[in-house]
């Protein structure tokens, strides 16, 4: 079965330093990788996500991943951070079932705090 | 404008009664799916709907019921036999086209459940 793991629960920046928030899987073939960010009390907003092709995917709000396949990493990076980062990220895998949709596994989560 | 909703935001119940949650999407998606989230657990998959009138049980479904009778709705029953049905329940859809790059799961904006 697959896995996600998000080694950091809680991290603190400081505005304007770059962030850097840790995802590794497991599972057996090439996955399909997103990440997500919720605001409290809110639902999940895709950040970016990778399916095939380039391994550094840009996303919304001025986020970047790089999948590692060899690291069987998913790393989320941002140059500088804004206090409104403040939120909760979570890292997923997709896997198919037959009839084409996929189920999403989640990680735990990273809570991100955002010093001004 | 499109996108996901549920309803209500905040439920509370007493312990032993049955509630329904709410769940509409008007993108047109084939896909449905229930998710739980509770503090430092990330989300774990409940129930999801490829087609109309056909649903599979995700990893924590006891306790549990769904049912899609429309493409736009997939309402779940939080039963009597939850042994722990306070959470925050979020419902998510997607387009069911294996491998699309369009291919992504959107979230509504949750609903709180407390059971006093």
């Amino acid at each position: 079965a697959q896995s996600v793991t998000q080694p950091d629960i809680h991290i603190t920046v400081s505005e304007g330093a770059s962030l850097e928030l840790r995802c590794n899987y497991s599972y057996g073939a090439t996955p399909y990788l997103f990440w997500y960010v919720q605001s409290p009390g809110q639902g999940l907003q895709l950040l970016l996500k990778y399916f095939s092709g380039d391994t550094l995917v840009q996303g919304i709000k001025g986020f970047e991943a790089e999948f590692k396949r060899s690291q069987s990493s998913f790393n989320l990076r941002k140059p500088s951070v804004h206090w409104s980062d403040a939120a909760e990220y979570f890292c997923a895998v997709g896997l198919y079932s037959g009839a084409g949709s996929y189920q999403l596994t989640f990680g735990k989560g990273t809570k991100l705090s955002v010093i001004p | 404008d499109g996108g996901i909703t549920q309803s209500p935001k905040y439920l509370f119940r007493k312990e032993g009664q049955n509630v329904t949650l709410s769940c509409e999407q008007n993108l047109n998606h084939d896909a449905m799916y229930w998710y739980r989230q509770d503090p430092g657990q990330g989300l774990r998959l409940i129930y999801y709907s490829q087609i109309v009138n056909d649903f599979q049980k995700g990893d924590i479904a006891e306790g549990y019921s769904v049912s899609r009778e429309k493409k736009e709705s997939f309402p779940l029953t939080v039963t009597s036999a939850q042994k722990n049905p306070t959470a925050f329940y979020l419902c998510a859809s997607s387009i069911a086209s294996r491998g699309s790059t369009t291919d992504t799961q959107y979230f509504g904006p949750g609903t709180r459940l407390t059971v006093l």
